[in-house]
């Protein structure tokens, strides 16, 4: 079935980078997507990735795209306490092109 | 530039009551969703609607009723709320389905 898999918490000290990492089970993927939310707020479209791509850089942003494993991860460089979030990686799966699967988001704390 | 509008931002129900939720998008996109949050549950598709004109179920519809008004309004309603519905409804919207979708702030709704 399809499912994006992702760990809850995150802990990284300020100025560190932060390694999110998301799982899918979907391998025709077509799009993989990272969301982010603040409190109170909504999903706010972070970065997406083409699944014929392998890497996409946007300033402190880097996500990396390992097909054959089905893995996906957000490197934030030098972490800032604006940061602190949570991350929802999702994905498009070729045969439902019609909704996103979301996973469960992980939650970025930053330590001073 | 708005993007995606939601009202209520926040409601307080009494079991039994009905109530309509609005949601309005000013990017001239053709698909538009309706999700529902809850603590340990991420995010799950009530309804959605592919093109105006066309709605269909998503994975936890039942106790909802929704209308495509027309290419920017997409309404989501509960006939006879329930404690079960309370939850944290965010609205979104995408150019064609099933690429990136872009999220309103959410509406907080309470039933007692």
């Amino acid at each position: 079935g399809e499912d994006v898999e992702q760990s809850l918490f995150l802990s990284v000290r300020e100025g560190d980078s932060s390694v999110i990492n998301c799982t899918y089970t979907d391998s025709s993927s077509t799009y993989l997507y990272w969301y982010k939310q603040e409190p109170g707020a909504g999903l706010q479209l972070l970065t997406y990735i083409f699944s014929n791509m392998d890497m996409k850089q946007d300033q402190r942003l880097t996500v990396l795209l390992n097909k054959k494993d089905k893995h996906l991860s957000l490197r934030i460089a030098d972490t800032q306490t604006g940061d602190s979030a949570i991350y929802f990686c999702a994905e498009t799966p070729w045969r439902r092109d019609d909704k996103i699967i979301f996973g469960k988001g992980t939650r970025l704390h930053i330590l001073p | 530039n708005a993007g995606v509008t939601q009202t209520p931002k926040f409601q307080v129900l009494k079991t039994g009551q009905s109530m309509t939720l609005q949601c309005a998008q000013d990017m001239n996109h053709n698909s538009m969703y309706w999700y529902r949050q809850d603590p340990g549950m991420g995010l799950r598709l009530i309804y959605y609607s592919a093109s105006e004109g066309t709605t269909d179920k998503g994975e936890v519809p039942n106790g909802y009723n929704v209308s495509r008004l027309n290419k920017r309004e997409f309404s989501l309603r509960l006939e006879s709320a329930a404690p079960s519905q309370t939850s944290v409804y965010f609205c979104a919207s995408s150019e064609m389905s099933g690429q990136p979708q872009h999220f309103g702030d959410g509406t907080r709704l309470s039933i007692l």
